[in-house]
């Protein structure tokens, strides 16, 4: 069964840094892309960037670029989103996606990871 | 980046059939046939419910059904269900500015 399992909540003050995982299990991790979403409190889905767990190939928004890092270490099948100097504006929720096979689309989605910064 | 543009809200009652537009360009809804449809109820994850214009995942429902004509995506629900009240987010492929993702604003689907 595949499955995306991402770590847990979050309540970080401005200026922290923080970095959110999303474990793949079930599949073939080097073998999908990965995807990060953004959904801020009553808001819709924003498309931040994919990476490659087979060789590392990252594609972010324009949106992102900058603002958000996204790694994989692929020998313990783990995505990671990091920030290094967190804003209240980063307060969301953030979901994690595995593309499907010959597809653009994520088929697969971890349960969400919510991120609250404030002082 | 420009979102996708989707209507903010449809509604329809039991049995009925409702579409939702995904309108976008060229270089994104036109250009390719990579157009997907997600659901997501209120604190869940969204799901996957159409993929590359037309196709559904296993065991998504064949109430279902995506189409697209020109820079225009549409998802149809036909047999409308309570459990289908949820929101819907198109995104497609897209080739402008090395964006490969972009995301529709979402509907609010109502069944009254």
């Amino acid at each position: 069964e595949v499955q995306l399992v991402q770590s847990g909540a979050e309540v970080k003050k401005p200026g922290e840094s923080l970095k959110i995982s999303c474990k793949g299990s079930g599949y073939s991790f080097t073998s999908h892309w990965i995807g990060w979403v953004r959904q801020m409190p009553g808001k819709g889905l924003e498309w931040m960037g994919v990476i490659y767990p087979g060789d590392s190939d990252i594609r972010y928004s324009p949106s992102f670029q900058g603002q958000v890092t996204i790694s994989v270490d692929k020998s313990i099948s783990i995505a990671y989103l990091q920030w290094s100097s967190l804003r209240a504006s980063d307060s969301a929720m953030y979901y994690c996606a595995r593309r499907g096979p010959f597809t653009y689309a994520f088929d697969y989605w971890g349960q969400g990871t919510l991120v609250t910064v404030a002082s | 980046q420009s979102a996708l543009t989707q209507p903010a809200s449809v509604s329809g009652s039991p049995g009925q059939s409702i579409t939702i537009s995904c309108t976008g360009t060229s270089n994104d809804v036109g250009g390719y046939k990579y157009v997907s449809w997600y659901q997501q109820h209120p604190g869940k994850a969204p799901k996957l419910m159409i993929y590359d214009v037309s196709d559904r995942p296993s065991g998504v429902s064949n109430r279902f059904s995506g189409s697209k004509s020109g820079n225009t995506a549409s998802l149809t629900i036909s047999g409308l269900q309570a459990e289908d009240e949820a929101d819907y987010y198109c995104t497609s492929y897209s080739r402008s500015s090395t964006l490969e993702g972009v995301f529709g604003g979402g509907t609010k689907l109502t069944v009254l």
